[in-house]
């Protein structure tokens, strides 16, 4: 399979502890997404790399939340002292430099907070 | 903020009749519309990128419609089908921008 891969695909955890997700996007991308949806809206873009440089960042990422890509390949996205409002469904997606720009996505990872 | 709408938020089909939904976007500093079809426990699947005003686009029974200048696109489909039961996303991206900024879905329920 050579798509985007997410892990886990399901994630229950306590509210205070920190949890890590990763994603390995198509191996020839050198952009990668992060993206958040909650019950009953689109997703919503969290961050992007473009190699291993983080180039733009939403004001939903709060400080509890950090991206990284360390070698320009797979992605960790970690939730820190994670709260019940993290409860969500986060998607990774990567794509190429080209025009126009299709993003292909992983099928998330889903995090519930009790 | 950029704001992108669907609607429906959801729909109930007779298979094998057609059916057919909105995305609005914004009409300043247009670069592209994607749609995506998203099926439960699945990754999103892109189904149309679309760059130019008044361009039309076909998948099989699947077609969509772009207008810029006022800022909508239709999705439609033809005969529906169980399996195009999934929800429907828009998603807009502005002049030099990366990211996708999504409409909330249309959801499809084909009801044999």
């Amino acid at each position: 399979d050579t798509g985007v891969s997410q892990n886990p695909r399901h994630k229950i955890t306590k509210r205070g502890q920190n949890v890590t997700f990763r994603c390995d996007p198509i191996s020839e991308h050198n952009r990668l997404y992060w993206y958040r949806q909650t019950l009953g809206q689109g997703p919503e873009f969290l961050t992007y790399f473009q190699n291993e440089a983080q180039l733009e960042k939403s004001r939903l990422l709060s400080d509890r939340f950090s991206a990284e890509r360390p070698k320009g390949s797979f992605s960790t996205l970690e939730i820190q002292r994670t709260e019940q409002g993290d409860s969500a469904m986060y998607l990774c997606a990567s794509s190429t430099t080209d025009s126009p720009n299709i993003q292909y996505f992983g099928a998330g990872t889903r995090l519930s907070v009790l | 903020i950029l704001n992108v709408e669907q609607s429906p938020q959801s729909l109930h089909v007779q298979e094998g009749d057609s059916t057919n939904f909105t995305c609005s976007f914004p009409s300043s500093n247009f670069y592209a519309l994607h749609w995506y079809r998203w099926e439960t426990a699945k990754s999103p699947e892109a189904l149309f990128v679309m760059t130019l005003n008044g361009d039309e686009k076909k998948k099989g029974r699947i077609s969509a419609t772009l207008n810029t200048k006022e800022g909508y696109s239709y999705l439609y489909i033809k005969g529906s089908q169980p399996e195009d039961s999934a929800t429907y996303l828009c998603a807009f991206i502005k002049a030099a921008g990366n990211k996708l900024t999504f409409g909330g879905g249309t959801r499809v329920l084909v009801k044999p």
